[in-house]
């Protein structure tokens, strides 16, 4: 099992430009999520699906939009991007909103916007 | 919705010594909280969780207590190594957990030879 797996690990853009994060999980998990990590920061919500065909705002998410293709596969698109997105992005899983249910991270995607 | 604040934010101990990495959460309704170590470049991971019908628990070296009365859970850490030079985050988890965890901001730790 691959776990999450985000695509792509780095990237570079031009502010204005638009880009998408890839997230997939093997899982079978019915819950996804998308976090920013920024320095002193700590890990804050962007956008979440706790389940397939749903999808549901977090603390931070403004300048996103994101889609839950299916079961396995959750994205996250910058339609616009400006310098304060530059971040670096984790997707995570967990098998239900159950409240004992751990969240499994993927490695990340580290973005730059200039 | 749910708060958690985290204490401290960078923690330098001894090789060898005991480190305490302390949280405190907002909303009563809270009923898990896991911990979680992130080294340099790498995605978080669950290292011990604790269930709040639950005051302590231990593996190996870590362990969790948790106190809902005062609402804070602390981690802690005994005879630490290199290998536990990292950023610990703990969370939690309210109401119905449908929009996952809140995070605390992180306390890197660092051992010192």
């Amino acid at each position: 099992n691959a776990g999450v797996t985000q695509t792509p690990k780095f990237q570079v853009l031009k502010t204005g430009q638009s880009m998408t994060l890839q997230c997939a999980q093997d899982m079978n998990h019915n819950s996804m999520y998308w976090y920013r990590q920024d320095p002193g920061m700590g890990l804050r919500l962007i956008y979440y699906s706790a389940s397939e065909g749903t999808t549901d705002k977090g603390e931070v998410p403004n300048g996103y939009n994101v889609s839950r293709l299916n079961k396995r596969e959750f994205s996250l698109r910058l339609e616009s991007a400006a310098p304060s997105q530059t971040s670096v992005y984790f997707c995570a899983s967990r098998r239900a909103v159950a409240y004992n249910s751990p969240l499994h991270f993927g490695n990340g995607t580290r973005l730059t916007v200039t | 919705g749910e708060n958690v604040e985290q204490h401290p934010s960078t923690l330098s101990v001894q090789e060898g010594d005991s480190a305490v990495i302390k949280c405190t959460y907002s909303d009563s309704a809270s009923n898990y909280f896991p911990w979680y170590k992130q080294e340099l470049g790498k995605r978080p991971q669950l290292i011990i969780d604790i269930r709040s019908n639950v005051g302590e628990k231990k593996d190996q070296r870590i362990a969790v207590t948790l106190n809902k009365t005062a609402k804070h859970f602390s981690l802690h850490i005994t005879e630490t190594q290199p290998e536990d030079s990292a950023v610990y985050f703990c969370a939690a988890v309210s109401g119905g957990g449908a929009d996952g965890l809140t995070f605390g901001k992180g306390t890197h730790l660092i051992i010192q030879p």
